[in-house]
């Protein structure tokens, strides 16, 4: 089985500073991927980044980088230069191997609230 | 180039009756996944289909069934409705041999 453990129920930045969102996970998938989704209140759910389980470097995308510590079954999230409109919910969630069943399902954690101040 | 499309984006519904979401892939995409967030919570995996078929289920009762059509849209059916299947109802899909899935902005359904 697999669980995704986002401690954080809310966080506070100030604009232009940068925010780390803290993601564990636990699996015993040989390969997996984790993912992070943002959520504003409109409710759709916007694919952020993605970082492969042997994938050597951490992921950047943008504004956005992942930083994966495979040991320590982490994936935060790094936000840098925070704006307001990046306030919202945001979720990691990970997908398992097609050898271990999990195919294409994703499992979400519960989420942080990230609010930006001006 | 169209995203994930789900409609209708609101519905209110009573305890008993049966409710049908529909979702449209993004283009080039032929796998549809759906899911279930309860308010503060996570999104929770009901199904999900690719050539028409379901080919893997979260754990949900069969009161929840699916069906994909030829052009890859595919539809949610709830039977028998009960207070608790108020949420709000995402609908994914990715190309069967990548990772990511892209949502759509919801279907948010209210049982009273």
């Amino acid at each position: 089985a697999q669980k995704i453990t986002q401690t954080q129920p809310g966080m506070f930045v100030q604009e232009k500073e940068a925010v780390t969102l803290d993601c564990t996970y636990d699996t015993s998938d040989p390969s997996y991927g984790l993912f992070w989704y943002k959520q504003p209140s409109s409710g759709e759910m916007i694919f952020l980044i993605y970082q492969g389980s042997y994938d050597q470097q951490n992921a950047t995308e943008g504004r956005y980088s992942l930083n994966f510590q495979k040991a320590r079954k982490s994936a935060n999230l790094v936000i840098s230069a925070s704006q307001l409109g990046d306030s919202a919910m945001y979720f990691c969630a990970m997908r398992g191997s097609r050898s271990g069943g999990s195919n294409y399902k994703l499992t979400f954690g519960k989420g942080t609230l990230l609010t930006v101040n001006p | 180039d169209a995203g994930v499309t789900q409609s209708p984006t609101h519905l209110i519904k009573t305890r008993g009756q049966q409710v049908t979401l529909r979702c449209s892939p993004k283009s080039g995409h032929d796998t549809v996944s759906w899911y279930q967030q309860a308010l503060g919570q996570g999104p929770q995996f009901i199904f999900q289909y690719y050539e028409e078929e379901e080919r893997q289920r979260g754990n949900f009762p069969d009161r929840f069934s699916g069906h994909q059509f030829p052009n890859y849209s595919s539809e949610l059916n709830v039977n028998a409705l009960w207070l608790g299947d108020s949420a709000l109802y995402l609908c994914a899909s990715s190309l069967r041999a990548k990772n990511i899935q892209y949502f759509g902005a919801g279907t948010r359904l209210s049982v009273l």
